[in-house]
């Protein structure tokens, strides 16, 4: 069964650090999704991308935050200067179409100290 | 996966028993519904969805009752087994937006 593929798995960075978190969806998937879940909480919609550009975003996705599909494969979460707030679980998702079948990836744990 | 700390509600059943997590949601202008799996380590994973022009819909071994009346999703799983023991969360999405919005979850155990 297709899968969404999360590295790495758990990051550890220091407050102000840059990250990047990398996702490969589905490959026939045509829309892409970051989500994340702070420990506590629910998981939380960030923002959607869909033909190279952002089609909708949350109020969490400020300005440190960024997305980029570098590749016809790799689509990515960058974070500019890590806050210790954004310590939690990011997970990847992909659909073939809008508002059906969403598929999340194992997520990526981040920690930062 | 995250639901470690999470004061969620929890269910528990007697492995062959069935099982009924119930989730309210919380915008009339939903009309697509989702059910998902989470396992401890792991990602959400699917497990059935609806929409809102109907009101139950019958996968393997699960099914999923609507009332838009009432603004409540049910989720049945039956002959439940071990394997099924995880977090249940339902997931709305609001009609012209590309957003899940995720309940708080329950926990299912199954106990033999």
């Amino acid at each position: 069964e297709p899968e969404v593929t999360q590295t790495p798995s758990h990051q550890v960075t220091q407050m102000g650090q840059e990250v990047i978190l990398r996702c490969v969806p589905i490959s026939n998937h045509l829309y892409f999704y970051w989500y994340r879940q702070i420990l506590g909480q629910k998981v939380e919609f960030l923002v959607s991308f869909y033909n190279n550009e952002i089609s909708e975003k949350s109020e969490i996705f400020d300005d440190q935050f960024s997305v980029e599909r570098p590749d016809g494969s790799n689509f990515t979460l960058k974070i500019r200067s890590t806050k210790l707030e954004d310590s939690a679980m990011y997970f990847c998702a992909s659909t073939p179409v809008v508002t059906y079948g969403y598929t999340f990836g194992s997520g990526t744990r981040l920690t930062v100290v | 996966g995250e639901s470690v700390g999470l004061h969620l509600p929890t269910l528990s059943v007697q492995e062959g028993d069935n099982s009924i997590i119930n989730c309210a949601y919380s915008n009339s202008a939903s009309d697509y519904f989702i059910w998902y799996k989470q396992e401890s380590g792991k990602g959400p994973q699917f497990i059935i969805d609806i929409r809102s022009n109907m009101d139950k819909r019958q996968g393997q071994r699960v099914t999923v009752l609507l009332n838009k009346t009432v603004k409540h999703l049910s989720l049945q799983i039956a002959a439940t087994q071990p394997g099924d023991s995880a977090v249940y969360f339902c997931a709305e999405n609001i009609d012209n937006t590309d957003k899940l919005i995720f309940g708080t979850g329950t926990r299912l155990q199954v106990f033999p």
